[in-house]
């Protein structure tokens, strides 16, 4: 069966850097996204991996190792505005996306 | 640009009523739409998609059924409404960059009692 992995809450300060981790394993792999989602709001793309590495955009980064069946999305200098759920998904072979349930982050003063 | 639409925002229906989703999309042509459903604290579930007019592929079993009677217009419907089918529903168009990228609507609460 196809699944995709993520923690379901961390909690980080203001200022600081946060790591979140997604492992998978699907039928076919044609990318994996990150989406942010505000609670009550629709998910807005973050960032796309297809080739293994980093992506960086600003605050934001994404890491994908394809062999490990594994990514991360790196937040640095966390601002309050940052607290949302953080949505990964891996587009399979027939490039439909597979959702892993979010990772809600919490972020305190 | 592209915008995509959906309304209501939310809705409060009672069991057994019919339920009527309405997405649509501008500024593009020939899209891939999408249903989605995410239930609280869960993944996005995929409902339907449709490649074009009339063209409806469904992923999962269930009451609801979509049309598409319009190129840039998606519906989602159902005759009689469940508790189960409370949730966040979402419609979304994909991108035509390499990606596959998905936008999605603003999203439609909906709370079947």
């Amino acid at each position: 069966g196809q699944n995709i992995d993520q923690p379901t809450e961390m909690t980080a300060t203001e200022g600081a850097i946060v790591q979140i981790n997604c492992t998978y394993q699907t039928s076919g792999f044609n990318g994996l996204f990150w989406y942010q989602q505000h609670a009550g709001e629709a998910p807005t793309f973050l960032s796309y991996n297809v080739l293994d590495g980093l992506e960086e955009k600003g605050r934001f980064s994404s890491f994908l190792s394809r062999s490990k069946g594994y990514s991360y999305l790196l937040l640095k200098e966390l601002q309050m505005k940052d607290s949302a759920s953080y949505l990964c998904a891996v587009s399979d072979s027939n490039y439909q996306l597979i959702w892993g349930a979010g990772t809600k982050l919490i972020i305190k003063p | 640009s592209q915008t995509i639409h959906q309304w209501p925002a939310t809705l409060v229906q009672p069991v057994g009523s019919p339920l009527s989703l309405e997405c649509t999309v501008e500024g593009t042509s020939n899209p891939n739409l999408y249903w989605y459903r995410q239930a609280a604290g869960r993944g996005l579930q995929l409902l339907f998609y449709s490649v074009g007019i009339g063209q409806i592929s469904s992923e999962v079993p269930q009451n609801l059924s979509a049309s598409r009677p319009q190129d840039r217009q998606f519906i989602l419907s159902s005759k009689k409404l469940l508790l189960s089918d409370s949730g966040f529903y979402l419609c979304a168009w994909r991108g035509f960059q390499d990606t596959g990228e998905l936008f999605f609507g603003e999203g439609s609460r909906l709370t079947v009692l």
